[in-house]
C-alpha cells in the first residue's frame, strides 16, 4: 500500500514567486494534515482537512498560503507570494479517522531566495 | 498555547543501554500521544502511540505515560547505532498534533 506522497521534494524559488505543492494521502484516508517546520523549530500544524472541507486552519500563518483538498483526494498547498520566512520543509500528515495516528509524507523543502 | 516540551540533547548512550527521553505537555485536555523517529533528512515516522495511563510495550520500546504529571516517556531497551535519530513527542486533544522540538539521540557503538 502506497504511504503519504508529497511533491516535489525540493523547491527553490525566488521571493516573490508562486510555489504550489501537492500531497497525496493514504487511500481511504479521511483526514489530511499540512504542517511545517522552519529550521531550528518545532514541527507546526498548518491546516486540516477532513475529506473536501477545512476542518481547521488556525495555525496558516497568513493570507499568502492557500490551501484545496478538491474531491476530497490529494490536497493543494499554495504559496503566493513567497517571502523568505516561508522557507522550511512542508509536511503531509494523513489518518483514517481524528484521533488516530497520523502518517507523514516524506516532506518537500521549500527555500525561498 | 498548548506546549510539548522536550529535552533537545543529544542524548548519548553506549549501544546495548537503555535509552530514556522524556516528554512534558501543557495541555490536560490531551488524550492521544505519540512517539515519532524522524532521521536526518526523512519524515517523522510513527513509533508508538499510548492513550492511557501506565506502559505500552512493543519490542525493544516501552512509552510511559503519567496524564497527573503531564508526562509521557520513551524507553529504547537494548539501543543500537541504528536507533540514532531525533525522536518528536506528540500530543492530541481536540486540536490536531503539536509536536515537542524533539530529542537527539546519539547510541555510540
Amino acid at each position: 500500500e502506497a504511504g503519504v506522497t508529497q511533491f516535489p521534494s525540493h523547491s527553490v524559488i525566488e521571493k516573490g514567486q508562486t510555489v504550489t505543492l501537492r500531497c497525496d494521502p493514504i487511500s481511504g484516508h479521511d483526514n489530511l494534515y499540512w504542517y511545517r517546520r522552519v529550521m531550528g523549530k518545532e514541527i507546526k500544524f498548518l491546516l486540516h482537512f477532513v475529506k473536501e472541507s477545512k476542518q481547521d486552519e488556525s495555525g496558516m500563518p497568513n493570507n499568502r498560503f492557500l490551501a484545496e483538498r478538491t474531491g476530497g483526494t490529494y490536497s493543494t498547498l499554495k504559496v503566493q507570494p513567497a517571502e523568505l520566512e516561508d522557507s522550511g520543509v512542508y509536511f503531509c500528515a494523513s489518518s483514517p479517522t481524528r484521533g488516530t495516528e497520523a502518517f507523514f509524507g516524506q516532506g518537500t523543502r521549500l527555500t525561498v531566495v | 498555547q498548548k506546549e510539548v516540551e522536550q529535552n533537545s540533547g543529544p542524548l548519548s548512550v553506549p549501544e546495548g543501554a537503555i535509552a530514556s527521553l522524556n516528554c512534558t505537555y501543557s495541555d490536560r485536555g490531551s488524550q492521544s500521544f505519540f512517539w515519532y523517529r524522524q532521521y536526518s533528512g526523512k519524515s517523522p515516522e510513527l513509533i508508538m502511540s499510548i492513550y492511557s495511563n501506565g506502559d505500552k510495550e512493543d519490542g525493544r520500546f516501552t512509552a510511559q505515560l503519567n496524564k497527573a504529571s503531564q508526562y509521557v516517556s520513551l524507553l529504547i531497551r537494548d539501543s543500537q547505532p541504528s536507533d540514532s535519530a531525533t525522536y518528536l513527542c506528540a500530543v492530541r486533544g481536540n486540536t490536531p498534533l503539536v509536536f515537542g522540538k524533539g530529542t537527539r539521540l546519539s547510541v555510540i557503538a
